[in-house]
């Protein structure tokens, strides 16, 4: 069964720091790997995804994440931290052999930037 | 571009009532998806539907009865609200092929629904 672990449920760095989000994952088929974010009373939107390729994925708002299979990691990334940046992020999976395009969620981990 | 349109944005209930979810897509995605958001558990699939007239149950579909309506509309039913049902309510859309899973695209998400439970 495809499963996704968030480690860490709440993370704070400063302002101009590097973020780090840790995702692992489960999967006994290739997997496909999306990041979302969500701010306040919103839905979410997606940050990044990984397919197939090249496996430093870039997203938006300067986020960039990679895929290592042999650490069934897709961390997510961002040099310098932003004010704006203080959200809640989920790591997602959809199994590659998925043909209904179900997500599994991550627990979530809520990002605060200290000024 | 409304993208996925979810009513009501905000319902209080009291336990054993019943009310309907209403979400309306306007991207022409095939597949639609009802998840609950609770603190701690990240998002979990209540029902889903990868085509108009065919619905799926998810992680957590007990308590709950989904319709799609047409390809643009797929309502949430909880037909006696319970205490435990008391969450943030999300529907999602995207593009997913049965013949062609590479292609399955990221989902889009609405701005949710706050039910509470009394």
């Amino acid at each position: 069964a495809q499963s996704v672990t968030q480690l860490g449920s709440h993370v704070s760095v400063s302002e101009g720091a590097l973020v780090l989000l840790r995702c692992n994952y489960s999967s006994s088929v290739p997997p496909y790997l999306f990041w979302y974010v969500q701010y306040p009373n919103q839905g979410l939107q997606l940050l990044l995804k990984y397919t197939t390729g090249a496996t430093l994925v870039k997203g938006i708002n300067g986020f960039e994440a990679e895929f290592k299979k042999s650490e069934t990691s897709f961390h997510l990334t961002k040099p310098s931290a932003h004010m704006s940046d203080a959200a809640e992020y989920f790591c997602a999976v959809i199994r590659g052999s998925s043909n209904t395009g179900k997500l599994i969620f991550g627990q979530g981990t809520t990002l605060q930037v200290k000024p | 571009n409304a993208g996925v349109t979810q009513t009501p944005k905000f319902q209080v209930l009291k336990t054993g009532q019943s009310m309907t979810l209403q979400c309306a897509q306007d991207m022409n995605h095939n597949s639609m998806y009802w998840y609950r958001q609770d603190p701690g558990m990240g998002l979990r699939l209540i029902y889903y539907s990868a085509s108009e007239g065919t619905t799926d149950k998810g992680e957590v579909p007990n308590g709950y009865n989904v319709s799609r309506l047409n390809k643009r509309e797929f309502s949430l039913r909880l037909e006696s609200a319970a205490p435990s049902q008391t969450s943030v309510y999300f529907c999602a859309s995207s593009v997913s092929k049965r013949d062609s899973p590479r292609s399955n695209q990221p989902q889009h998400f609405g701005d949710g629904t706050r039910l509470s439970i009394l």
